[in-house]
């Protein structure tokens, strides 16, 4: 069993429409939570992150995590095409400049105008 | 906010040469650094961690007399594929980490070998 599972898609779906990415964990001891994107051919860029348990809203991102059912959730509102890109999930157990930080396989997500 | 640069972006190169890519923090220092490869329409892989002044650890079944990386100062990483093969075709990506949340990552190399 992999410690991230992801969905890797591809979804799509229309211009304006609500979409949801998730991912799955098996380690308990992940204590960061980081939703990154991947456009073609280009490193990740951070998205959003949350510590622990709850939610985080920025813009129309908003990232949920659940720690009792290691579910974590990426909402992305009013999808626009230029958010189609891969969306990865990421997971450490502590964050320091030597963290290994595990990622999902990502989600290829394309927005049709 | 922080900068990890990488370079080349894209190298083709002959089978059997090698190849050194570079990674570079523009304005901070990393004592850390991680080489990750990326297949097409797949996740990152990591490869190994990179540490300032001594040896790499390589993560299992990554040949580390393949894959040579040494990280000399604070702000350079390299990592060069040796006697380059076309399996080695991949894109590879360094990254470093800054606490206390964010993991910034190079541009990626495209390395086409032939």
């Amino acid at each position: 069993q992999k410690e991230v599972e992801q969905d890797p898609g591809p979804l799509s779906v229309p211009e304006g429409a609500i979409v949801s990415l998730n991912c799955t964990y098996s380690n308990s001891a992940f204590q960061y939570f980081m939703w990154y994107r991947q456009y073609s051919r280009k490193g990740p860029e951070l998205l959003m992150y949350t510590y622990s348990s709850g939610n985080k809203e920025d813009g129309r991102f908003t990232a949920q995590v659940d720690k009792s059912s290691k579910y974590i959730s990426l909402f992305i509102r009013d999808s626009q095409p230029s958010d189609s890109a891969t969306y990865l999930c990421a997971m450490s157990a502590a964050f320091s400049s030597a963290s290994k930080i595990i990622f999902g396989s990502g989600t290829r997500l394309s927005i049709r105008p | 906010g922080a900068v990890v640069s990488q370079h080349p972006s894209w190298v083709i190169c002959k089978s059997g040469t090698s190849v050194k890519i570079e990674c570079r923090s523009l304005d901070f220092q990393a004592t850390t650094m991680f080489w990750y490869r990326q297949f097409p329409k797949q996740s990152l892989m990591l490869m190994a961690t990179s540490n300032e002044g001594s040896k790499a650890t390589y993560e299992q079944g990554v040949e580390k007399d393949k894959f040579l990386i040494n990280h000399a100062s604070l702000t350079l990483s390299t990592l060069t594929v040796t006697s380059a093969h076309p399996e080695d075709s991949s894109f590879y990506i360094c990254s470093a980490n800054v606490p206390p949340t964010e993991a910034f990552f190079g541009q990626g190399t495209r390395l086409t070998v032939v």
